[in-house]
């Protein structure tokens, strides 16, 4: 009964393809988010939905769309694949915007 | 920019108390102090959060000092499974546009 999964949990591609990693959490929450942790280890905000409403999206090229069908999923499609999109990149949900429930990670490598 | 600064590493013998320090010299009187760990390729892990008053939970305690500036996570009795890397976080509380800003944190090695 995990809280917070992802799909894939590897990604292995190739530069110029499109890919999409899900995310799904039972928990309840009403917001959810997507984190990317680079090689350095630092983590960063991406986007965060509210019942399916965009509320925060940082400075991330818009070959990244992030698709909330509904409030348990949020989901990340990214195209044209470039190296430096190389990462982990975490999904995680909150309630209260206290407490945030992160994911496994997904662990992305662009060939 | 994160707006806390914590010490990049530290060592504790299993067993013993783990104190994890972080200053946060600017933070505004509406904004909380967060502790999250992140154990090896896992997804970070929430610990506490408090505004001025010291806070407990099963997992640690934090210790706000009266003038705010700086704070110290508190494992009690650490184990092994503590090692991670903890991450001391200064946030406006249970805001949503208020996003959770992650610095370099301190990789805390908890020795046998």
């Amino acid at each position: 009964d995990t809280a917070v999964s992802q799909t894939p949990k590897y990604l292995v591609t190739q530069m110029g393809n499109d890919k999409s990693i899900k995310c799904e959490q039972n928990l309840g929450h009403d917001t959810m988010y997507w984190y990317k942790q680079d090689s350095k280890k630092f983590l960063k905000i991406m986007f965060s939905y509210n019942n399916k409403e965009l509320i925060i999206n940082e400075t991330v090229p818009n070959r990244f769309s992030p698709k909330s069908p509904d409030k348990a999923h949020l989901n990340l499609h990214i195209n044209s694949l470039e190296l430096g999109d190389s990462a982990v990149y975490f999904c995680a949900s909150t309630l209260n915007y206290n407490e945030q429930f992160f994911g496994p990670g997904t662990r992305l490598t662009v060939l | 920019d994160a707006k806390t600064t914590q010490p990049p590493s530290m060592d504790c013998a299993e067993g013993r108390a783990a104190n994890l320090p972080c200053n946060h010299s600017t933070i505004s009187g509406n904004e909380y102090v967060y502790w999250y760990r992140q154990i090896h390729s896992q997804g970070p892990q929430y610990i506490i959060h408090g505004l001025k008053n010291n806070e407990t939970n099963e997992m640690a305690s934090l210790i706000i000092t009266e003038d705010r500036k700086s704070s110290t996570l508190i494992l009690p009795h650490a184990t092994l499974r503590d090692t991670a890397v903890y991450y001391c976080i200064v946030r406006v509380a249970n805001n949503r546009d208020d996003k959770i800003i992650f610095g370099k944190g301190t990789r805390l090695h908890i020795l046998p």
